[in-house]
């Protein structure tokens, strides 16, 4: 059962443009989310994450919108650059100690992202 | 250390053999992960350890997998009898606490079984 969709699987954009990923998740009680980036032959490093007691989290070009009704959140990537093309996941976790819950984080299968010069 | 260090980088092993894989975490960190990371699948999550309590092996997709982590620091992913799944990216990940939310990652070990 996967938990959190992620979409799409690839995106290319244009230098200067805007970067849009999406996830959705089901398990309501899910109270973290971050995204995190991967450059080939590294480990994910996290960017930037939001609790669901906000709607949007922004820092420098990269912004989190996130919609708790639809269980939906987003990344935005403004003024996108060649530096940015990498893999990114998002990712959601339950509180620790909820229904045995060790919150671990249950990741999206990653959008693969290039930023064409 | 400065990060979360995994060794051997890389590995190539014969199917049927039986592969360890190394995981150094961030001085001071009680918690440490294991996830695989297979082409299109995202990262899976494999076991998990806290501090001296028992670990959370829920993640683990056979019994030929286990991991050991000794004196709450060094860990071992170990592998016995590989199959040609089991080719995938090995992540190590740890954390200050379980209450700390974001991960740091190794660079993981590729393993390719052939």
């Amino acid at each position: 059962q996967q938990q959190v969709k992620q979409s799409p699987q690839s995106l290319i954009v244009q230098k200067g443009g805007i970067s849009i990923i999406n996830c959705a998740y089901e398990n309501t009680a899910f109270d973290y989310f971050p995204w995190y980036q991967q450059f080939p032959g590294k480990g994910p490093a996290l960017l930037i994450a939001i609790r669901p007691d906000v709607s949007e989290k922004k820092e420098g070009r990269f912004t989190i919108s996130f919609n708790k009704s639809a269980k939906q959140f987003s990344l935005h990537i403004m003024d996108s650059q060649p530096g940015d093309s990498a893999t990114y996941f998002c990712a959601a976790s339950p509180p620790w100690g909820r229904g045995g819950s060790q919150g671990n984080l249950i990741f999206g299968k990653g959008t693969k992202l290039s930023v064409k010069p | 250390g400065a990060g979360v260090s995994q060794s051997p980088s890389n590995k190539v092993t014969e199917k049927g053999k039986d592969v360890e894989l190394r995981c150094d975490p961030i001085s001071g960190h009680t918690a440490l992960y294991w996830y695989r990371q297979s082409l299109g699948q995202g990262l899976e999550f494999l076991i998990y350890f806290q501090g001296n309590s028992a670990p959370d092996k829920s993640g683990l997709p056979s019994d030929r997998f286990s991991a050991e982590r000794t004196g709450g620091s060094v860990s071992t992913l170990t592998i016995q009898r590989t199959q040609q799944e089991d080719s995938a990216v090995y992540l190590c990940a740890s954390s200050l606490t379980r209450g700390i939310r974001g991960y740091t990652f190794g660079s993981g070990t590729r393993l390719t079984v052939v």
